[in-house]
């Protein structure tokens, strides 16, 4: 059974400091999703990992995949207030179906 | 976006009614899905549908039925609503045809269960 989990579950930050998430999955997976959600909106897609040693990036946010060490991380460089939000990663199993990890409320303050 | 519309947006019942809640897409995309989410269990998967009349359970079905008639109407129906179902639903939708894509969210319902 795939599970996910993620760490920390909460993270106050000061502006222009650097963090990593990190999201820990339990058997074999093939593609590792980063999404963001808002305070009482919707998730908004953030990245798709699909191999070992996959980074992608976007603006201060960056994420890397280690399928051997069953690892994804989202580094955050410099926050900023608008980054502040719950992130989620999933783990994808049976081709179609994602398993969630529990969130990681980040709070960003100057 | 997806175009993903969720109805109704807030609702209020009391245990034992039935309810049905909708997720309307306009993208045509073959997969959707109905989330719910409650704190500290992240997002877990009711059910999901690969095609018209095609549905399979998820992670929590117990309690919940889902249809799908059209490909742009998915229905999650509590045939007879507890306290435990008080949450926020999600509904999601993704193209399906490359395995890899992204699901896209709808904006959510969020449902009370007195």
């Amino acid at each position: 059974e795939l599970k996910v989990e993620q760490n920390p579950l909460f993270l106050s930050m000061q502006e222009g400091k650097n963090y990593t998430i990190y999201c820990n999955y339990s058997t074999t997976s093939d593609r590792l999703y980063w999404y963001r959600q808002d305070p009482g909106k919707s998730l908004e897609s953030l990245f798709v990992l699909l191999s070992n040693g996959a980074v992608k990036q976007e603006g201060r946010l960056m994420a890397s995949l280690d399928t051997k060490a069953r690892l994804s991380t989202l580094h955050i460089t410099a926050a900023v207030h608008d980054l502040s939000a719950t992130y989620f990663c999933a783990a994808a199993y049976n081709t179609d179906k994602l398993i969630f990890g529990t969130g990681t409320r980040l709070q960003v303050f100057p | 976006d997806a175009g993903i519309t969720q109805s109704p947006r807030h609702k209020v019942t009391e245990t034992g009614t039935p309810v049905t809640l909708r997720c309307h897409q306009t993208e045509n995309h073959r997969y959707m899905y109905w989330y719910r989410q409650d704190p500290g269990h992240g997002l877990r998967l009711i059910h999901y549908s690969y095609g018209v009349k095609d549905t399979d359970k998820g992670e929590v079905s117990d309690g919940y039925s889902v249809s799908r008639s059209k490909t742009e109407d998915f229905l999650l129906t509590l045939e007879s609503a507890t306290s435990s179902q008080t949450s926020v639903y999600f509904c999601a939708t993704t193209p399906g045809e490359i395995y890899t894509d992204t699901q896209y969210f709808g904006p959510g319902t969020r449902l009370t269960v007195l």
